[in-house]
């Protein structure tokens, strides 16, 4: 069962610009969600999180937005870098569960 | 200095051998974890474990078992390898918590298992 679910596998973005990374979940008891960023060989690493009392986290040039009655985050990345080229996780908790999506392979082209 | 350390990153055996993968952490964390990235990506948790209490995802198959000499190692035991066992695994911490928790979770490299 996908609770978690990153609908786009992959993304290519010109540098400079702005990524928009998606995740949806279905779990309504999920209360806290992170993103993770992975690259090629190496394991996660934490990025940024948020908890469904806010709707919006903002870290440098990385902001998580929550719409929890649409049970839907996103992660923005404002300006785009090629070292941002990695695959990111979007992960959410809640009720002694943690669930992870499949990952978004975002391409910051410069 | 890495804080989550996991050995071998990659390991190739035959299908019915029994293997091990290793992990230690220098965090000084409480849980230990180790998670299973599957052929579509997912990272599934398998085990999660504090120096009190282990707690096993119910659809891990009982060849799988965590062996914890002590808080810093987290070692994986596989038994009777199958062919379906073949995934990269990877191994993380966190300060407290258990499968839920409000904090972050630091993970090793992965060890890529390949059963033939």
């Amino acid at each position: 069962d996908q609770q978690v679910k990153q609908n786009s596998p992959s993304l290519s973005v010109q540098e400079g610009r702005i990524s928009i990374l998606n995740c949806d979940y279905t779990n309504s008891m999920f209360d806290y969600f992170l993103w993770y960023k992975k690259y090629p060989a190496e394991g996660p690493t934490f990025l940024i999180s948020i908890s469904s009392i806010k709707d919006k986290n903002e870290d440098g040039r990385f902001t998580v937005f929550l719409n929890k009655s649409a049970k839907h985050l996103s992660l923005h990345i404002v300006p785009s870098q090629p070292g941002d080229s990695a695959v990111y996780f979007c992960a959410a908790t809640g009720n002694n569960d943690m669930r992870f999506g499949a990952g978004t392979r975002l391409t910051v082209k410069p | 200095d890495t804080a989550v350390s996991q050995t071998p990153k990659y390991l190739v055996t035959q299908m019915g051998n029994d293997k091990s993968i290793k992990c230690e952490q220098n965090l000084g964390h409480d849980t230990m974890y180790w998670y299973k990235q599957d052929s579509k990506k997912f990272l599934k948790i398998m085990f999660s474990y504090n120096n009190k209490e282990l707690i096993i995802n119910e659809t891990v198959p009982n060849r799988f078992s965590p062996k914890s000499p002590d808080k810093a190692h987290l070692n994986l035991h596989i038994n009777s390898l199958e062919l379906g066992d073949s995934a990269v695994y990877f191994c993380a911490s966190s300060q407290g918590g258990g499968p839920s928790l409000p904090g972050e979770l630091f993970f090793g490299e992965g060890s890529r298992l390949t059963v033939l």
